[in-house]
């Protein structure tokens, strides 16, 4: 009974590729979020959805789209992946805005070589 | 720029010690809040402090806010082995028209049996 699940757990892909993580929660939240974390153990929020809507879209690349088909899932799309991409991706989600207690995934390892 | 680092950036203490992370800030927050992040794993949200409190208690858990020195610490008291892991503080800014949870950069823990 995971709280919030993604897929896949590892992405070993080329340069170029585009790949996709999948998001879902079965929490009720209406609240969800994109993280990357880098090698350094940096954290750094990429994108938050409200009821499906974008709310949160920081500086990323437009090469990362999220997408939200209902409040239970937001998945994210990467074109043209870079080595710069390699990180941990982390969704989570939340009862309401940021500023409440965030539940987060398994995480998702992405590698480009 | 991120807004909330913590100090130390590595901790190894003896089993039963306390253990002491601190994290500074620097814009004013609405709350402050605590997650561990096991290896390899998501993050878990251990406590959430609100701007207008100075002490919360979690179990073996304490932690401080003090606002006018934009700080906090989390205290772990008798620590087990299983504490091992990487502390992150996350700040809520009051200012800004969503709630944007911002993390730092984390403190690894690690504690020997």
């Amino acid at each position: 009974d995971t709280a919030v699940s993604q897929t896949p757990k590892y992405l070993v892909t080329q340069m170029g590729n585009d790949k996709s993580i999948k998001c879902e929660q079965n929490l009720g939240h209406d609240t969800m979020y994109w993280y990357k974390q880098d090698s350094k153990k940096f954290l750094k929020i990429m994108f938050s959805y409200n009821n499906k809507e974008l709310i949160i879209n920081e500086t990323v690349p437009n090469r990362f789209s999220p997408k939200s088909p209902d409040k239970a899932h937001l998945n994210l799309h990467i074109n043209s992946l870079e080595l710069g991409d390699s990180a941990v991706y982390f969704c989570a989600s939340s009862q309401a805005g940021g500023g409440s207690t965030q539940y987060f995934g398994p995480g998702t390892r992405l590698t480009v070589l | 720029s991120q807004q909330g680092e913590e100090d130390p950036q590595a901790l190894s203490i003896q089993e039963g010690e306390n253990a002491t992370m601190n994290c500074s800030y620097k814009t004013s927050i609405n709350n402050l809040q605590w997650y561990r992040q096991n290896s390899g794993r998501g993050l878990v949200h251990l406590i959430l402090i609100r701007s207008n409190e100075r002490e919360k208690h979690s179990g073996r858990l304490r932690v401080t806010l003090d606002t006018s020195k934009k700080s906090s610490s989390l205290l772990i008291t008798a620590s087990r082995a299983a504490d091992t892991a990487s502390y992150f503080c996350a700040t809520v800014p009051t200012s800004g028209g969503y709630q944007k949870v911002t993390f730092g950069t984390g403190t690894k823990l690690q504690v020997i049996p």
